[in-house]
C-alpha cells in the first residue's frame, strides 16, 4: 500500500535549537520527494525536492536527506527561528504523476 | 506571493448547496492542481489539469467536478454540500505538470458549510 508517514506529529523547540523531522514512505516506483512548509491558513511553499540519486539538499537553514534504499527522508532545521513555526509536509511522487502527502509535522518554536 | 490567485477567499453556505471556486495559475503555467485540507487534516489531492485536459485524479468525490478553461484558469465545482466538506481548498499551478515540476500554491479558499 502506498503510504507516507511523518514523525513526530508535533514538536516544540526553543529558538536557536536544531531539530529533525522524519518522513518514511512505501510508495513505488519512486519519482521524487518534496518537503513543504505551510504556515497556518496559507498555501504550502516548497523547501526542497529530491530525486532518487540525491542524498542531501540544502536550502538555507533547511537540509533534507534521502535514503532511497530504506525509503526514509529527513528535514533538518538548524538555528531555529520563531518564523519556522509551521507545518512541514513530506510529499512523495510515484508512478511518474501520482502523489501521496504525509500528515505533516507541526513545529512550534518558542522564544 | 506565489502568483496563483484564488477567489473567493472565504465562502459560507448551507448544506445541499452548490459552489464554484476559481483559480488563476501563474503566468505561463499550464497545469493546475486542486487540493482539499480539512481542519487538522493533511492535504488531499483532488485533481490535476494540464492545458485544459484532465491529467490525474485523486480522492475527488463524485459530487465534485473541475475544469480548466482555454485561458488556463480553473474552476472547482462542489455540489450537494455536506458539513464534512468544510475545508480549505487550495489550487496550485506548475509549468509542465511533470513529476519534477514545482507546484506553486495559491492562498486558498476557506469553505464553511453550515
Amino acid at each position: 500500500k502506498n503510504q507516507v508517514e511523518q514523525s513526530p506529529q508535533s514538536l516544540i523547540i526553543l529558538e536557536g535549537k536544531n531539530c529533525t523531522l522524519q518522513c518514511n514512505y512505501t510508495v513505488s516506483p519512486f519519482s521524487n520527494l518534496r518537503w513543504y512548509k505551510q504556515d497556518t491558513g496559507r498555501g504550502p511553499v516548497s523547501l526542497t525536492i529530491m530525486t532518487f540519486s540525491e542524498n542531501t539538499k540544502s536550502n538555507g537553514r533547511y537540509t533534507a536527506t534521502l535514503d532511497a534504499d530504506t525509503k526514509q527522508s529527513s528535514l533538518h532545521i538548524t538555528a531555529s527561528q520563531l518564523s519556522d513555526s509551521a507545518s512541514y509536509i513530506c510529499v512523495v511522487k510515484y508512478n511518474n504523476n501520482d502523489m501521496r502527502f504525509g500528515a505533516g509535522t507541526r513545529l512550534t518554536v518558542k522564544p | 506571493d506565489s502568483g496563483v490567485t484564488q477567489t473567493p477567499k472565504h465562502l459560507i453556505t448551507a448544506t445541499g448547496q452548490r459552489v464554484t471556486l476559481r483559480c488563476s495559475p501563474r503566468s505561463g503555467d499550464l497545469s493546475v492542481y486542486w487540493y482539499q485540507q480539512s481542519l487538522d487534516q493533511g492535504l488531499q489531492f483532488l485533481i490535476q489539469y494540464y492545458n485544459g485536459e484532465e491529467r490525474a485524479k485523486g480522492n475527488i468525490l463524485e459530487r465534485f467536478s473541475a475544469q480548466q478553461f482555454p485561458d488556463l484558469h480553473s474552476e472547482l465545482n462542489l455540489s450537494s454540500l455536506e458539513l464534512g466538506d468544510s475545508a480549505l481548498y487550495f489550487c496550485a499551478s506548475s509549468g509542465t505538470g511533470g513529476a519534477s515540476s514545482e507546484q506553486y500554491f495559491g492562498p486558498g479558499t476557506r469553505l464553511t458549510v453550515t
